[in-house]
């Protein structure tokens, strides 16, 4: 398996405009997790699904952040508007079920200006 | 609910020397715990994960770590540290047998192996 699989790379948006990240769990994976990565705040959970299903969205900051995950192989998070607050790297994350680690993407790197 | 400290953002060391990173852990249930390592640039990468059965748990690399759970920790160590070791370090605990699974992860420490 390639691993878990981001999209893009890096990101260079204006405030304002709609972001889009994209994820590819490692399949059988089952349970999949968006993490935001800034100097100030570490490592946050953002939310995560268990089998297609959102469980905990507790961490997500505010109404302009949404996530998806239309299928098992398939996860979005979307920021609308983005501000230049959001700037950070998204790492997405899936795992096999419990009693498992964790296995990461290379994360996207968002720069809003 | 769970959470992690890392008291240390930042442990300098020369090359050779012995290192520990210390963690600690909070929750009202039983926990798993893991040490995850992340070079510049790059995502995590798991080092190494305590599930059950021996307290101490190792990794190819030579790092250890020991679940002591009196004292709620997870200290990471290595005898002889190389300038290759130099990346960011994270502990991170899951409830174990939760209906969750998510990881909890403390806010890491640099390494910073000197010649």
């Amino acid at each position: 398996d390639a691993g878990v699989i981001q999209s893009p790379r890096h990101e260079v948006t204006e405030m304002g405009q709609e972001v889009t990240l994209r994820c590819k769990p490692i399949s059988g994976h089952n349970s999949l997790f968006w993490y935001r990565q800034t100097m100030m705040r570490g490592l946050e959970l953002l939310i995560y699904f268990n089998n297609n299903v959102p469980i905990d969205d507790s961490g997500m900051p505010e109404d302009r952040f949404s996530a998806k995950m239309p299928n098992a192989s398939f996860s979005t998070l979307k920021i609308q508007p983005s501000e230049p607050r959001d700037s950070a790297v998204y790492f997405c994350a899936s795992n096999g079920g419990q009693n498992t680690e964790a296995f990461f993407g290379q994360g996207t790197r968002l720069t809003v200006v | 609910a769970q959470s992690v400290t890392q008291l240390d953002s930042q442990v300098p060391v020369f090359e050779e020397a012995p290192v520990e990173l210390r963690c600690n852990y909070s929750s009202s249930v039983s926990v798993y715990l893991f040490w995850y390592v992340q070079y510049p640039n790059q995502g995590l990468q798991l080092l190494l994960k305590y599930l059950s059965g021996s307290t101490l748990v190792e990794s190819i690399n030579g790092f250890e770590a020991e679940f002591n759970k009196s004292q709620t920790s997870f200290h990471l160590r290595k005898p002889s540290v190389h300038i290759s070791d130099t990346a960011e370090y994270f502990c991170a605990v899951s409830a174990n047998g939760g209906a969750t699974n998510k990881l909890i992860f403390g806010t890491g420490t640099l390494l910073a192996v000197q010649p």
